[in-house]
């Protein structure tokens, strides 16, 4: 069975500093891809960064990278610099098939002014 | 165009009422999908289409029912809906199946947001 974990159910951050979010996966596939969403309570999945399990390096998109250990099963998001629009629920998500997505639980992130 | 576009943004129905939710996207895309999702939640998968075919029904009451007119459209018809029903129903679309280099994320339309009273 595919499943994503995201142990972290809140998480808050002074504006410009750094908070890591973590996701855990499961799953008996070495073909797969991890994405990072973000839902505003605008409440649009906008997709923040994406990384290719066959890819070595990990993915950056300006302020936000990812920590993949795929040996570990590991996909974290580091973001830098935070701004007051970062406040939001973050769902980590996983494909093999492009066809089906799995979410974690989401971790909600405060911004603190 | 990256986007998908549902309608309508909000909708109140009664629980003998019919209703349609649209989706739209034109990035030619192969894959659809309905989620629905209730507050501070992940999204719950209920219909994957692909290549305008069901593909994926995650054992969805049938007073949903969905259908697929053409590759870049999406309808989702509600009938008999209960209030526990009430809830943010996403769209998606991706690349869909096929090779690996082919695989994307899926993007979002703005969702539905559905009471039913």
């Amino acid at each position: 069975a595919q499943t994503v974990t995201q142990s972290q159910p809140e998480m808050s951050v002074q504006e410009a500093e750094t908070v890591t979010l973590s996701c855990t996966y499961d799953t008996s596939e070495s073909d797969y891809y991890l994405f990072w969403y973000k839902q505003p309570p605008s409440r649009q999945m906008i997709l923040v960064i994406r990384q290719e399990a066959y890819k070595q390096q990990n993915a950056t998109e300006n302020r936000f990278s990812v920590n993949f250990q795929k040996a570990a099963k590991s996909f974290s998001l580091k973001i830098s610099d935070s701004q007051l629009g970062d406040a939001a629920m973050y769902f980590c998500a996983y494909t093999t098939t492009g066809n089906q997505f799995y979410f974690g639980t989401g971790t909600s992130l405060t911004v603190i002014p | 165009d990256t986007e998908v576009t549902q309608t309508p943004k909000h909708l109140v129905m009664g629980m003998t009422n019919k209703k349609s939710l649209k989706c739209e996207q034109h990035m030619g895309h192969r894959a659809m999908y309905w989620y629905k999702q209730k507050a501070k939640k992940p999204p719950e998968l209920m219909f994957v289409y692909s290549y305008e075919k069901l593909s994926i029904n995650e054992s969805v009451p049938s007073r949903f029912s969905p259908e697929c007119p053409n590759s870049s459209l999406l309808n989702l018809h509600l009938h008999a809906l209960q209030p526990e029903d009430s809830a943010l129903y996403l769209c998606a679309s991706s690349q869909g199946p096929g090779l690996r280099e082919m695989y994307t994320e899926a993007f979002f339309g703005q969702g539905t947001r559905l009471t039913v009273v």
